[in-house]
């Protein structure tokens, strides 16, 4: 059974902090890692994608991948109020074959107080 | 606008009733999901079609049933549902057969049976 472990929070930043969400998955042939943000009565949008080790940056969201510690998570930098919402981590499968065959953990909620 | 359309957004259906989901992918992709979140669980795979084919079920009971006619539609009926199946239903989309290629979600159909 394939897992992806968030802790579901509620993470609560100030306005301005960096907001630090963590995800670790049990797949351990993982190729393809993804965040997706999900506000309240809404479908989830993709944040990031990050298929290597290391770092990628977009704007204020940095996506870390550690595929040794099967660990990933999100940097949100000069947190907003707008950035309040549920932030889910989503693992695809291993393989060329694998359809979008994402496993989705249940989500970090966020919440950035001014 | 996320290029994949779902309608009705809204669903109230009894348990004898036969009703349908709507999805309409407005992006090129050759491959269409359906998702299912439940309160409190993480996001679900139902179904996964490719080129029209249907490539995966996760074990969905029959009373759910998808329809692919090509691969800009996709459809769920639905007949002798359950209480417990109230749940946001999401299509996505993505472009090819990789799950490395990012998914896209509709806006969803909020689903309550009585």
């Amino acid at each position: 059974q394939k897992e992806v472990e968030q802790n579901s929070g509620p993470l609560s930043v100030p306005e301005g902090a960096i907001a630090s969400l963590n995800c670790t998955y049990s797949d351990r042939g993982s190729q393809s890692f993804f965040w997706y943000r999900q506000y309240s009565g809404k479908s989830p949008e993709l944040i990031m994608s990050i298929y290597s080790n290391g770092d990628k940056e977009d704007g204020r969201f940095t996506a870390q991948l550690n595929k040794a510690s099967q660990y990933v998570s999100l940097l949100i930098r000069d947190s907003q109020p707008s950035d309040s919402a549920t932030y889910l981590c989503a693992v695809g499968d291993a393989g060329g074959t694998s359809y979008g065959k994402l496993t989705f953990g249940q989500g970090t909620i966020l919440t950035v107080h001014p | 606008e996320t290029g994949v359309t779902q309608t009705p957004r809204h669903l109230v259906m009894g348990m004898t009733n036969k009703k349908s989901l709507k999805c309409e992918q407005h992006l090129g992709h050759n491959a269409m999901y359906w998702y299912k979140q439940s309160a409190k669980k993480p996001l679900e795979l139902m179904f996964v079609y490719n080129f029209k084919e249907q490539t995966e079920n996760n074990s969905v009971p029959s009373r759910f049933s998808p329809e692919c006619p090509n691969s800009s539609h996709l459809f769920l009926h639905l007949h002798t549902l359950q209480p417990e199946d109230s749940a946001l239903y999401l299509c996505a989309s993505s472009q090819g057969p990789s799950s490395g290629n990012t998914i896209y979600f509709g806006e969803g159909s909020w689903l309550t049976v009585v």
